[in-house]
């Protein structure tokens, strides 16, 4: 019944290591995003994905790589992983319809030691 | 440009009083707005949601919310907080297109 599910829930790596964050949705949305949540709560956009079509990308370091096999999976790939990358990283999907919000998922708790 | 001020970063209140979280936006548009709610190492959940119908919006667990224009605000309230209500609440506004601004949310602590 999970309408936003990704996985993993944790996630420890060492720096310098690649991983991959997957996101699935079944509520037939045509859009979905990542979001980076810092320590301090602040939620910031990453990705957009409409389609499977990019459509928004913020300022963020060319070691976050997405990807899109169909519109109903949002994956997110980074490489050489620092640091600073530690944070909770949500995937979230909505209509292109601004009415609708967005549905989120549980959320990736990503430590980088 | 659209953004949201959530004009307090924590909220405590006492158990059965009204809890009031204030939230103030600009948008170019008439815009969406919305609330979410994320517990402890949990996600965000929709608490509601404001689509230019009634003003006055009510959401899931009791909570409810009225757009005010004029005042470019939206603001969530409860009547009375139950121990469970203690979360992050975020504000979020959304504009014509497909993006979402959050506030940068507000930590509400209910005490016994």
């Amino acid at each position: 019944d999970t309408a936003v599910s990704q996985t993993p829930k944790y996630l420890v790596t060492q720096m310098g290591n690649d991983k991959s964050i997957k996101c699935e949705q079944n509520l037939g949305h045509d859009t979905m995003y990542w979001y980076k949540q810092d320590s301090k709560k602040f939620l910031k956009i990453m990705f957009s994905y409409n389609n499977k079509e990019l459509i928004i990308n913020e300022t963020v370091p060319n070691r976050f790589s997405p990807k899109s096999p169909d519109k109903a999976h949002l994956n997110l790939h980074i490489n050489s992983l620092e640091l600073g990358d530690s944070a909770v990283y949500f995937c979230a999907s909505s209509l292109l319809d601004r009415a609708g919000g967005y549905t989120f998922g549980s959320g990736t708790r990503l430590t980088v030691v | 440009a659209q953004s949201v001020t959530q004009l307090d970063s924590h909220v405590s209140v006492s158990e059965g009083t009204p809890v009031l979280l204030r939230c103030n936006y600009s948008s170019s548009y008439s815009p969406s707005l919305f609330w979410y709610v994320q517990h402890p190492n949990k996600g965000l959940q929709l608490l509601l949601k404001y689509t230019s119908a009634a003003t006055l919006v009510k959401g899931i667990n009791g909570f409810e919310a009225e757009f005010k224009k004029s005042e470019t605000s939206f603001h969530l309230t409860k009547p009375s907080a139950h121990m469970s209500d203690a979360a992050e609440y975020f504000c979020v506004v959304s504009d014509t297109g497909n993006q979402f601004y959050f506030g940068t949310g507000t930590s509400l602590t209910v005490i016994p």
